[in-house]
């Protein structure tokens, strides 16, 4: 298994800022993701997150507004870039762990709320 | 690509009676499938998967699911909801080289006393 900590787990943010989330992972994993939960809504998935290299985004989603890094095997951060209120939603990382048995692991999430 | 269908938005169970939630899929391998548990300001937490074989799996808090290749359907039962039970449900289905995962629009299960 993998235990996931994500920071912040909730903020309120002005209009125009950016905010960036933290992903750590307590263990080796191979693939990292981001997805956000809108109000009331599902998942979707925003990027890839790949080690040493871009992220790999979803339709959508772009690298302007929504930079990742992941410089190791355990770390993953999501920046949310310029913020409007449409921006506030739950953000999740998820992951695979090194030993894969086919289940993605999710963080608790990171709650924003954009004024 | 693949996608999940839950055609129930919100179902209502009265405490101790039995519980389906629905869910079909498209996807044109084998899927690799889910369903999740989403309470009230908290993460998702994984329920029951299926991979392959025995086609009826079991997971936690008394879940059981079962896949039906022949009608696309990977639907959730319990057959006594608890109180706690109440919740948002999401299935959702991951393609084997990617594990990207698209989910359904959600179930919200609410139980009344």
């Amino acid at each position: 298994s993998a235990v996931i900590s994500q920071k912040p787990s909730r903020d309120i943010c002005q209009r125009g800022t950016s905010l960036t989330i933290q992903c750590q992972v307590d263990s080796q994993v191979t693939m990292m993701f981001w997805y956000r939960q809108q109000p009331g809504q599902s998942l979707t998935l925003i990027a890839t997150a790949n080690q040493g290299s871009e992220a790999t985004y979803e339709s959508g989603f772009v690298i302007d507004k929504f930079p990742i890094s992941r410089p190791n095997l355990t770390f993953s951060t999501l920046t949310v870039s310029n913020m409007s209120p449409e921006d506030s939603s739950i953000y999740l990382c998820s992951v695979v762990p090194l030993q894969n048995t086919g289940e993605l692991f999710f963080g608790e999430g990171s709650r924003l709320t954009v004024l | 690509a693949q996608s999940v269908t839950q055609p129930d938005i919100h179902i209502t169970v009265s405490e101790g009676a039995s519980l389906e939630l629905r869910c079909n899929y498209s996807y044109g391998a084998t899927p690799y499938l889910f369903w999740y548990v989403q309470s009230p300001g908290q993460g998702l937490q994984l329920l029951l998967k299926y991979f392959s074989g025995d086609t009826l799996v079991q997971g936690i808090k008394g879940f059981e699911a079962e896949f039906k290749r022949s009608q696309s359907s990977f639907n959730l039962r319990k057959p006594s909801v608890h109180w706690s039970d109440a919740a948002e449900y999401f299935c959702a289905v991951v393609s084997s080289n990617d594990y990207k995962l698209s989910f359904g629009a959600g179930t919200t299960v609410t139980v009344r006393a």
